[in-house]
This record gives C-alpha cells, sequence and structure tokens, in this order.
C-alpha cells in the first residue's frame, strides 16, 4: 500500500472532470518520452509515448503534449474515472542513450 | 498471459542475509532491466541486459549482482543485506535497448529487518 505521509504532488479531481498532469524534463536532447501510470502496488503502466517530431498525440481519453521550447511534456486525462486515481509519471529517453529517465510522480486521487 | 513477472512478491529478511529474485518476460523482448523504487516513489534505474550481456550498471553496490540465463530472465541476487535496501524492486523489458517502451512487472517488495 502506499506510504503514510509520501508527499507527492497532489492533484485531486472531480469525477468527470478533466485533469492535467505536468512534467518538466530535463535533457534537451532527448527525443522520446512515455507517460506510465502506477495504481496502488502494482507497477508502472505504459499510457502514452511522443517522440520529438510531434508536439501532440491523442489517445484513449488522453492526450500528450511536448513543449520542445521550454521543456515540458503534460498528459491530459478527458473525463475523469475512479479508476484513474494513480501516481502518473513522465520518463524521457534519447536514441542512443540505453536509459529510461524517469521524473517524480504526481499523484491522481479521483473524488467520486 | 503475464507479461512481465517477478516473484516473490513480498520478501523480509534479517539483515545480513542473501536473497534473489527472480524476472521472467514473455514478450521476445531483447532487453530487461533492474530498477528500485523508494519510499518517495522514484524509480532508478540499477542495470539493463541486452541480449545476456550487460549494458547498464548504475552506481549500484557491488552486493548487488545480476544474471541473465537466457534473454527472457533476468535475476538479481542481493548479498549482505542492508536496512537501506528495502524498497520495492521492479523488472521491465524492451525490445529495443534505446528510444523503446519499458513494460513493468508487479514488483516485489523487500523488506530488511
Amino acid at each position: 500500500g502506499e506510504s503514510v505521509g509520501l508527499h507527492l504532488p497532489t492533484l485531486s479531481v472531480q469525477e468527470g472532470d478533466n485533469s492535467i498532469i505536468n512534467c518538466a524534463y530535463s535533457n534537451s536532447a532527448s527525443d522520446y518520452f512515455i507517460w506510465y501510470k502506477q495504481e496502488s502496488g502494482k507497477g508502472p503502466q505504459f499510457i502514452i509515448d511522443i517522440r520529438s517530431n510531434m508536439d501532440k498525440r491523442q489517445g484513449q481519453r488522453v492526450t500528450v503534449l511536448l513543449n520542445k521550447t521550454v521543456k515540458h511534456l503534460s498528459l491530459q486525462i478527458a473525463a475523469t474515472q475512479p479508476g484513474d486515481s494513480a501516481v502518473y509519471f513522465c520518463a524521457e529517453n534519447y536514441y542512443g542513450n540505453n536509459r529510461l529517465a524517469f521524473g517524480k510522480g504526481n499523484q491522481v486521487v479521483v473524488i467520486p | 498471459d503475464t507479461a512481465v513477472s517477478q516473484t516473490p512478491k513480498y520478501l523480509v529478511t534479517q539483515m545480513g542475509n542473501d536473497k534473489s529474485i527472480k524476472c521472467e518476460q514473455n514478450l521476445g523482448h531483447d532487453t530487461m532491466y533492474w530498477y528500485k523504487q523508494d519510499s518517495k516513489k522514484f524509480l532508478k534505474i540499477m542495470f539493463s541486459y541486452n541480449n545476456k550481456e550487460l549494458i547498464i550498471n548504475e552506481t549500484v553496490p557491488n552486493r548487488f549482482s545480476p544474471k541473465s540465463p537466457d534473454k527472457a530472465h533476468l535475476n538479481l541476487h542481493i548479498n549482505s543485506l542492508e536496512l537501506g535496501d528495502s524498497a520495492v524492486y521492479f523488472c521491465a523489458s524492451s525490445q529495443k535497448t534505446a528510444g523503446g517502451t519499458q513494460y513493468f512487472g508487479p514488483g516485489t517488495r523487500l523488506t530488511v529487518l
């Protein structure tokens, strides 16, 4: 289960509203970005990815926006549902580097 | 049906003991990873193997030794366990060594007493 007093940045959102989670990445050479969702007691789960030659990509109820000028990534979740309650991570990678660098997680709490 | 599996799910042990965590993927991926997630949920890579060859070895104490008997398996052996080793350890795999999506296992929660 979750640790008491985890103190992650937390977004509380009403069920049915839209959620926006932000991420600042560090490496201007990064050309591949992924959003992961981690539910309590589970491993990170792939949600959506985007390459640096795009600035927007849409999935089912999710949209990722990439602003390379300010090294900013965001994840938008439409019509947030209770099952969206989780910790969300952004990760960056650049081709030739074997590592995915993860950002700090953002906790999303959906209020029914 | 499971893509990336790990055993055990929970591991509670005394300081000084030696323990292993096993990981298997049935995705046909060439690359596998071990990550450590601390109490603040920060995910940090420890090791990566590509086709049984070590390609990433972060600054990890040499008490940690990964072993890849084949490209579908990557095990993690830890000697002389310390309190600070308590964390959740995740195995992951990807098709490529770079620029590819990594798929994670369910995690192993290690508690050292």
